[in-house]
């Protein structure tokens, strides 16, 4: 079946620790993003990458970094210097062939322990 | 300030048309889009409708949109307990980014 995946679906960081999201399509979209959702809040746009080999920060990149080596994956790694990481990550995929459409993952908990 | 703007919460009752509204600010964007998210999932497409559009009906959803006062509201006809969710209204930026409102949540009562 074709879709976006993300894993872990949950996942526990001390305090001090990097974690790496991972996020795959087999949707063949040439975009890719990372939104983050805080409890009663919109979603907020981390990094998005139109192409493999590009990506441009969005509204909140302070404390994340990403990489798209490959256009079938687009991983978040929340470092340590994101000073409030708790929240729920939301990786998503679009491509002009779909109307620019943007389809979503099924989202990854991470909270900090 | 957002961008997207939705009132909060939304309460109806089982059988009732549910009506939830939305507001923009982007008039060059080209598609609005209506997601809903359920408890601890991602983000489903409900439905989207082109700006040069005012109205889209997909079963019991109808989508309507005034884009001269940039307002975009999402009807559910005859609101079940499988509705009760909370729903997401948001407009495209020029390059691919959508703009989204805080959502609105929707309880549906017996």
């Amino acid at each position: 079946d074709g879709g976006i995946t993300q894993s872990p679906k949950y996942l526990f960081r001390k305090e001090g620790q990097n974690v790496t999201l991972s996020c795959e399509q087999n949707l063949n979209h040439d975009a890719m993003y990372w939104y983050r959702q805080d409890p009663g809040q919109g979603l907020r746009l981390i990094y998005y990458s139109q192409i493999v080999n590009d990506f441009q920060k969005g509204d909140i990149a302070e404390g994340y970094s990403v990489s798209r080596e490959k256009k079938e994956s687009f991983p978040l790694t929340v470092t340590s210097a994101q000073k409030n990481p708790t929240a729920f990550y939301l990786c998503a995929s679009s491509s002009p062939n779909s109307g620019n459409t943007i389809y979503f993952g099924e989202g990854s908990w991470l909270t900090v322990v | 300030g957002e961008d997207v703007e939705q009132s909060l919460f939304l309460s109806v009752r089982e059988g009732d048309s549910s009506v939830i509204n939305c507001t923009y600010t982007d008039s060059s964007s080209t598609y609005l889009y209506w997601y809903k998210q359920e408890p601890g999932a991602g983000l489903q497409l409900l439905t989207y409708i082109f700006s040069n559009m005012d109205m889209k009906q997909d079963q019991r959803l109808t989508v309507l949109l005034n884009k001269k006062d940039k307002h975009l509201s999402l009807r559910i006809a005859d609101t079940q307990t499988g509705d009760s969710a909370i729903y997401f209204c948001a407009e495209n930026s020029p390059n691919y980014k959508l703009s989204f409102g805080a959502g609105t949540t929707v309880t549906v009562r017996a």
